[in-house]
């Protein structure tokens, strides 16, 4: 069955970067985009941007361009999605998505000095 | 920011039929597909419907969906406990060259 485990809960100083991996199975992961959404304690999704793994393709939404980069490896079927310069307004749960259908379980990132 | 409204909440009795709209543009639900993902707290949102109107397979047949113009809605019928929890909706938009979710809907079981 299709599973996406991304990494561990993770702490960052204001000014620092943070990179989530999303590990892929049971299906073929150069087939399927992978998205990447966040959400803030309390409040609704918010989508960052997509990926082909196939071709390395991105896009992001303007609200992070500039500061999110998501990029894969491929010969161990797992995504990354890098943010950069983090506030504590960036303090979230990040998931990984195929397409937008099976969802990772989330990975906590608390920004704070 | 959510570019798809829906109602802050939603309730009903075990066994009623309750509705949750989903309201957007030309650019979003009026060209492309709409999802809808239910999610219980602490957890990761779960599809509920696909392409407007598909179920995945184990998700009962008490969740529809449905769309018609700018606008989708999702029902629940034959209400249950456990149906309470947040619920989303989300389609690409064409302008923004991005997926959009909803602003969430919180169905409570009275």
């Amino acid at each position: 069955q299709v599973q996406l485990v991304q990494s561990g809960a993770e702490v960052k100083k204001p000014g620092a970067s943070v990179k989530v991996s999303c590990k892929a199975s049971g299906y073929t992961f150069t087939s399927f985009d992978i998205n990447w959404v966040r959400q803030a304690t309390g409040q609704g999704l918010e989508w960052m941007g997509w990926m082909n793994p196939n071709s390395g393709n991105t896009g992001y939404a303007q609200k992070f361009q500039g500061r999110v980069t998501i990029t894969r490896n491929t010969s161990i079927s797992t995504a990354y999605m890098e943010l950069s310069s983090l506030r504590s307004e960036d303090t979230a749960v990040y998931y990984c998505a195929r397409t937008v259908e099976n969802w990772g379980q989330g990975t906590l990132v608390t920004v704070s000095s | 920011q959510s570019v798809l409204t829906q109602p802050p909440s939603a309730s009903g009795t075990p066994g009623q039929r309750v509705t949750i709209s989903c309201s957007g543009s030309s650019s979003n639900i009026g060209t492309n597909y709409v999802y809808w993902y239910q999610q219980l707290p602490g957890t990761a949102p779960k599809l509920l419907i696909y392409r407007n109107n598909q179920r995945p397979s184990g998700v009962p047949d008490r969740f529809s969906g449905s769309k018609s113009g700018t606008s989708a809605s999702l029902a629940i019928s034959g209400l249950r406990s456990e149906d309470e929890a947040d619920y989303y909706c989300a389609a690409w938009d064409d302008s923004l060259s991005g997926y959009v979710f909803g602003t969430g809907t919180e169905v409570t079981v009275l």
